[in-house]
């Protein structure tokens, strides 16, 4: 089993959808979790960090489901503009006390006029 | 501020061949992380450094390794290249504050290497 699932997609919704990616990770004693967006051929940007209570930024929201040990980040009034991949993260603590990130394979999403 | 950068941007080698990349970190920020993604995948974990050391590894073979000088900047070094080495090679930095929570990553622009 990976250690990060994601759907790849690609989701391909009209404006003003909402749309919903979820991802699931294997270690219950991950510490942080994160989405990033990643343009074509692009390093991948932070888009929002995930709380167990929830948290959201303009029409996007991050939800964590620590029991079920899943991520979920749902987009609201989809723009041609967030057509990119959205890569799930989930942290891993090295014993020397720092950390690595784990990503996900990333869910495309399109956005379609 | 400057956020983090590499260099080169592209470089394509042949089988066999050794190649180095380099990475600058933003200003203040002590640990450095690199990342392999090959097309169609998320970014994989190589190697974490911190304060000039080593600090966590992935599952890579011997022939990539790792550097962090006294300013912070650090290179990735890959020997006998492969053709299954060719991918898109990411640097992230981060404040690495000391906390028992993991900051948050930057990643620079990446350096695309392809392998023929």
């Amino acid at each position: 089993r990976k250690e990060v699932e994601q759907d790849p997609g690609p989701f391909n919704v009209p404006e003003g959808a909402t749309v919903a990616f979820n991802c699931t990770y294997s270690n219950s004693a991950s510490q942080s979790f994160f989405w990033y967006r990643q343009d074509c051929r692009k390093e991948p940007k932070l888009l929002m960090s995930v709380y167990s209570s929830g948290n959201e930024d303009g029409r996007f929201t991050a939800q964590l489901n620590r029991a079920s040990q899943y991520i979920s980040l749902l987009i609201r009034d989809s723009k041609l503009s967030d057509s990119a991949t959205y890569l799930c993260v989930v942290t891993s603590i090295f014993t020397s006390g720092t950390y690595k990130y784990i990503f996900g394979t990333g869910t495309r999403l399109k956005v379609l006029a | 501020d400057a956020g983090v950068t590499q260099s080169p941007t592209h470089l394509i080698k042949t089988r066999g061949q050794h190649v180095t990349l380099r990475c600058s970190p933003i200003s203040g920020h002590k640990s450095v992380s690199w990342y392999q993604q090959v097309l169609g995948q998320g970014p994989q974990f190589i190697f974490q450094y911190y304060e000039k050391e080593e600090r966590g590894r992935g599952n890579f073979p011997d022939r990539f390794s790792a550097r962090q000088f006294p300013n912070y900047s650090s290179e990735l070094n890959v020997n006998a290249l492969l053709l299954g080495d060719s991918a898109l090679y990411l640097c992230a930095s981060s404040p690495l504050r000391g906390t028992a929570v993991p900051d948050t990553q930057y990643f620079g622009p990446g350096t695309r290497l392809t392998v023929l």
